[in-house]
């Protein structure tokens, strides 16, 4: 059975801190990677890895896939409380194109 | 990125009745989807919504609960059926972008009562 596996389950930091969330997982056929960001209802799209080892940057967040060992990190750095929402982590694999399974997602809370 | 609405933005509505959500995008899609989740839980896929075929459900959702229409590249809808409060659920579409990244539509929040 597919896995998808964050961690952790939430997190509380101060203004300024860095963040690492994790994600790891086991699935058949893995295509790519993917990371949101949900602050109310809709997740906000932030990333796709497809490929080891290639960072992928936006502002203060980085993200990272390692197909070896079968996880990826996402980095915040310079945390503000604008940062503050559910990050979730999503793998596309599988038979069908564009489905996706999402993990239980890290709740962070940033406070001032 | 393609720009996603739906409609309504939220619902409160008595057990036994039937509700319809609407997924509008701005530009012409190959693939859609429908997901939901449900309080304190993360998303989970319910459909692939085809354009010109029946959709395409995940393990656990079925057609007669979950009707799903896409009659084009630009629109598709969501009935929930029969609701109870099981049912109360955020409720999501998605489309597919350029590389195959989904973007999601800003959701439907319906409380069953």
């Amino acid at each position: 059975e597919d896995k998808v596996v964050q961690s952790p389950l939430s997190l509380v930091v101060h203004e300024g801190d860095t963040v690492t969330l994790n994600c790891s997982y086991e699935v058949t056929n893995f295509r790519s990677l993917l990371w949101y960001k949900q602050e109310k209802k809709a997740p906000t799209f932030l990333f796709m890895l497809t490929s080891s080892g290639i960072e992928k940057k936006s502002g203060r967040l980085s993200s990272i896939l390692d197909k070896k060992e079968l996880f990826s990190i996402l980095n915040i750095t310079a945390t503000q409380t604008g940062d503050s929402a559910v990050y979730l982590c999503a793998v596309e694999a599988g038979d069908s194109w564009g489905k996706l399974q999402f993990g239980a997602g890290t709740q962070v809370v940033v406070t001032p | 990125s393609a720009v996603i609405s739906q409609k309504p933005s939220r619902d409160i509505c008595q057990r036994g009745t039937s509700l319809t959500i609407q997924c509008q995008v701005d530009s012409q899609v190959t693939m859609m989807f429908w997901y939901r989740q449900q309080p304190g839980q993360s998303l989970t896929l319910i459909a692939t919504a085809n354009q010109g075929s029946e959709a395409t459900y995940e393990s656990g959702f079925v057609i007669d609960k979950f009707p799903i229409s896409r009659p084009n590249l630009t629109f598709s809808t969501l009935t929930v059926s029969n609701m109870s409060p099981e049912d109360s659920s955020i409720y999501l579409c998605s489309v597919a972008g350029q590389y195959n990244e989904q973007f999601f539509g800003p959701g439907t929040r319906l409380t069953v009562l």
